[in-house]
């Protein structure tokens, strides 16, 4: 099975701050990868799909990247709904989706 | 665009259960979906997906030969009985709809039902 590490597990930052976070695969996905944030008491919400492409209605400074095993989510200029947990999802890689591990965005 | 869960109680562990999700607001027959769970305090952990038509099924090595995945296209309804249910099986349970568009990626999710394995 293809394992989703992401890293960090947690971080703090500031509003206004650009903040990265890196899902990492144990062999290569092509760009079969999706981000997702969630926030306490409510479903995920797709961010990313195709490791680049940005959901409809999500906010531009939410942009992703990467091919093969490693991938980025970047989150420009950081806005107080921003805060949240940030997950990475193997998909289109039939048996298996496999989710990262969350990444907590905290303020700093 | 709505996907509504249901079915989540407190179970004895050994004990069995059966979720259901019912969509609304877009043609059912036409997507595949998921089952995704979330332990108290833990990540997403995919579950389980069935093709449209349900023809193709997949589980996660956790719940294989435990669980299965259906649904009933004539009622817009997902389902997922859940048997020899044990503590590792607590979570918040969502149903969610895999799309092509995304390359197979979960866009809309529903609310989510808890399930709490417990004596």
């Amino acid at each position: 099975d293809i394992q989703m590490t992401q890293s960090p597990s947690s971080m703090s930052a500031s509003i206004g701050d650009t903040v990265t976070i890196t899902c990492r695969a144990s062999q290569g996905i092509s760009g079969w990868l999706a981000w997702y944030q969630q926030k306490p008491g409510k479903a995920p919400r797709l961010l990313i799909y195709a490791a680049s492409s940005l959901q409809s209605g999500v906010p531009s400074r939410f942009s992703g990247s990467g091919s093969g095993t490693d991938f980025t989510l970047t989150i420009s200029s950081l806005q107080p709904e921003d805060f949240a947990t940030y997950y990475c999802l193997l998909a289109n890689r039939f048996p298996q989706f496999t989710f990262g591990g969350g990444t907590k965005v905290e303020i700093k | 665009v709505q996907l509504v869960e249901s079915g989540g109680t407190l179970v004895q562990p050994g004990g069995s259960l059966r979720l259901s999700c019912a969509a609304s607001g877009f043609t059912f027959s036409a997507y595949s979906m998921n089952w995704v769970r979330q332990a108290p305090g833990k990540g997403l952990e995919w579950v389980s997906y069935i093709s449209s038509s349900s023809s193709t099924i997949y589980y996660a090595d956790s719940v294989k030969g435990r669980f299965t995945i259906s649904r009933d296209n004539a009622k817009d309804s997902l389902y997922l009985q859940m048997n020899s249910l044990s503590a590792e099986d607590t979570a918040v349970y969502y149903c969610a709809q895999a799309d092509i568009t995304y390359y197979y990626a979960m866009d809309v999710w529903g609310q989510g039902t808890t399930v709490t394995v417990s004596s």
